[in-house]
């Protein structure tokens, strides 16, 4: 069943600004990642975060992760309009769950050049 | 990274017929694979957890005779819809997890499936 949250549902916004997208979980994880979605493809990954991390950082992305709160945060910088597209953070959770994966409901993000 | 492959990336049939999807790992082994479906502007659904030598695993609500997974090999899985009705009209798409398989690591997906029922 799906668990995670994410908000905004859609987010538009120009070229050139930041882009914050949040997700929330319910159950106890392993790990947290964020995927990105063009519109009728598949899925690309874009960073993985571990349950005893707090912040990772991959080119123009940044992600926290507060366990406490059972959120995460995905925020690009410096968007730009080849960044559009559907981003879905993903949980993996503990013990036998082993690599199976519950989606959050995505974000649309729109970069208006 | 690792490669995934999905064929055909689109189909349409006529209601009633049975349709095959697979799934392949093309540069690494996947004893595990997942297969999922996605309604339009909706977030992806685990449909069940293909294993390679055995029995799938299917998630509540999905019925295993109408969805047949076969794991037949290290690098194909494949997903039959059978009898399909336009209700199982999606966008199908499969995973698999990297080279150690475990909960670490991150998935690699297929490009996905288009499935219309006419």
């Amino acid at each position: 069943s799906q668990q995670g949250e994410e908000d905004p549902q859609a987010l538009s916004i120009q070229e050139g600004e930041n882009a914050t997208m949040n997700c929330s979980y319910k159950t106890s994880i392993n790990n947290l990642q964020w995927y990105r979605q063009n519109s009728g493809r598949g899925l690309v990954h874009l960073i993985l975060i571990r349950s005893n991390e707090r912040e990772k950082h991959s080119g123009r992305l940044r992600v926290t992760l507060d366990t406490s709160k059972k959120s995460s945060s995905l925020l690009i910088t410096a968007s730009r309009a080849a960044d559009t597209a559907s981003y879905f953070c993903a949980t993996a959770g503990r013990g036998g769950s082993g690599s199976r994966l519950t989606f959050g409901e995505g974000t649309q993000l729109t970069v208006n050049p | 990274g690792a490669v995934v492959s999905q064929h055909p990336s689109w189909v349409i049939c006529k209601s009633g017929t049975s349709v095959k999807i697979e799934c392949r790992s093309l540069d690494f082994q996947a004893t595990t694979m997942f297969w999922y479906r996605q309604f339009p502007k909706q977030s992806l659904m685990l449909m069940a957890t293909s294993n390679e030598g055995s029995k799938a695993t299917y998630e509540q609500g999905v019925e295993k005779d109408k969805f047949l997974i076969n794991h037949a090999s290290l690098t194909l899985s494949t997903l039959t819809v059978t009898s399909a009705h336009p209700e199982d009209s999606s966008f199908y798409i499969c995973s698999a997890p990297g080279l150690a398989g475990g909960s670490y690591n991150e998935q690699f997906f297929g490009p996905g499936t288009r499935l219309t029922v006419l």
